[in-house]
């Protein structure tokens, strides 16, 4: 079993829709927990990052923690076309620097 | 802002060369990583380094090594390329507990 598993989609919705993107873990070391977007032939650019349980939110991103569910979402208000691409989840342990990547969520958004 | 800056986006080799792939980050980071990216695979560890001259292996090193002769520079070496090594190279480089900054990436095609 993967230590992080993430809705691989793809996901394909109309342009101002709320997009739900998720991802569970396994390993309840895990404390830090990242988004990245990564647009087609791109290297991943870091969207959110969080360390407690609870909401976060960047203008139209809001990233949600659960550890006692071992859950992690990230919420697109307002989708725009220029939000098509592929999401990464992460999460790393206290000690140390490697991250676990979930497979990712391709998402369209259609004008 | 950081910067992580690979030295090719687009390689194409033949089988059998030897490749070398570079890596710079113009921040003091301590932390390197090299990853490849392939569809339904997601993103897999190769090699990490958290020091000058200090490396570690990641989830799959089988062909590949690394250097690491100054604190800026990561390079990733394919001994005798293959086409199963045919993917998307991705460098990134984090300062602890900060996330991974990645590249652009270097999307390599071994014939």
């Amino acid at each position: 079993q993967k230590e992080v598993e993430q809705d691989p989609g793809p996901l394909s919705v109309p342009e101002g829709a709320i997009v739900s993107l998720n991802c569970t873990y396994s390993n309840s070391a895990f404390q830090y927990f990242m988004w990245y977007r990564q647009y087609s032939r791109k290297g991943p650019e870091l969207l959110m990052y969080t360390y407690s349980s609870g909401n976060k939110e960047d203008g139209r991103f809001t990233a949600q923690v659960d550890k006692s569910s071992k859950y992690i979402s990230l919420f697109i208000r307002d989708s725009q076309p220029s939000d098509s691409a592929t999401y990464l989840c992460a999460m790393k342990e206290t000690s140390g620097s490697r991250l676990t990547f979930g497979e990712g969520t391709q998402l369209t958004v259609n004008p | 802002d950081v910067k992580v800056t690979q030295s090719s986006r687009y390689l194409v080799k033949r089988t059998g060369e030897k490749v070398f792939l570079e890596c710079v980050q113009d921040m003091d980071h301590e932390n390197m990583f090299w990853y490849r990216q392939d569809p339904g695979l997601g993103l897999r560890l190769i090699y990490f380094s958290y020091d000058v001259k200090m490396k570690e292996k990641g989830d799959i090193p089988e062909g590949y090594s690394v250097s690491r002769e100054k604190k800026e520079r990561f390079s990733l070496i394919l001994e005798s390329a293959s086409t199963n090594q045919t993917s998307m190279y991705l460098c990134a480089s984090s300062l602890l507990p900060q996330p991974h900054t990645f590249g652009s990436g270097t999307r390599l095609t071994v014939v």
